[in-house]
């Protein structure tokens, strides 16, 4: 069974303070790693894909790494706009559906 | 580019009756969309995903004579919920694969069904 993992639950972060987020996870035939934001009461915003060990991608202050097992999403000098829900999702499967981890709550202390 | 809207964005229903919730991609052509729901406090799950033209192939567990899913066209996709009972108050999520070859999902920005 395909399982995706975050942690932390939840992390608190002064403003500037960097930090990264774990996602591991065992996704039979990975067909992508997934980093979304979701913000309370909307839909997830998609932030990166990875499809290979080694890969990097950035975008302002975030950047996702991936290996063969886990993926982590750095945070370099978190604003309290940055304050939200990460979450990471493998995808697999012929119709390339995404299974989610269950998110970690990032706030960012003014 | 790569957006998806959601249609209500929130709706009250009384127990019994149905509720449509209509999910569009707005600038490109989505040959597969998903339909998640997201309980308070915790990660999205995964109902069904749909084909433009053919049934929809739901998870386990999701009943699909409860969660009626039709994808008309390459922009539009439908979920209808029969018969609803309070335990179906939830949000509902949809998204919508960029492209054929595509990986990407791009999600609209939900539902939030209250049944009463």
């Amino acid at each position: 069974e395909d399982q995706v993992t975050q942690s932390p639950e939840a992390l608190r972060l002064q403003e500037g303070e960097s930090s990264s987020l774990n996602c591991s996870y065992t996704v039979s035939g990975l067909r992508g790693l997934f980093w979304y934001r979701q913000d309370p009461g909307k839909g997830p915003e998609f932030l990166f894909t990875l499809y290979s060990a080694g890969e990097e991608k950035e975008k302002e202050r975030l950047k996702a790494t991936l290996t063969k097992k886990e993926s982590f999403l750095h945070i370099t000098a978190p604003k309290p706009e940055d304050s939200a829900t990460y979450l990471c999702a493998g995808s697999s499967g012929s119709a390339r559906q995404l299974t989610f981890g269950s998110g970690t709550q990032l706030t960012v202390l003014p | 580019g790569a957006v998806v809207s959601q249609h209500p964005s929130w709706v009250i229903c009384k127990s019994g009756t149905s509720v449509k919730i209509e999910c569009r991609s707005l600038d490109f052509q989505a040959t597969t969309m998903f339909w998640y729901r997201q309980f308070p406090k915790q990660s999205l799950m995964l109902m069904a995903t749909s084909n433009e033209g053919s049934k929809a192939t739901y998870e386990q567990g999701v009943e699909k004579d409860k969660f009626l899913i039709n994808h008309a066209s390459l922009t539009l996709s439908t979920l209808t919920v029969t018969s609803a009972h309070p335990e179906d108050s939830s949000f509902y999520i949809c998204s919508a694969r960029l492209g054929a070859g595509g990986y990407e999902q791009y999600f609209g920005p939900g539902t939030r069904l209250t049944v009463t």
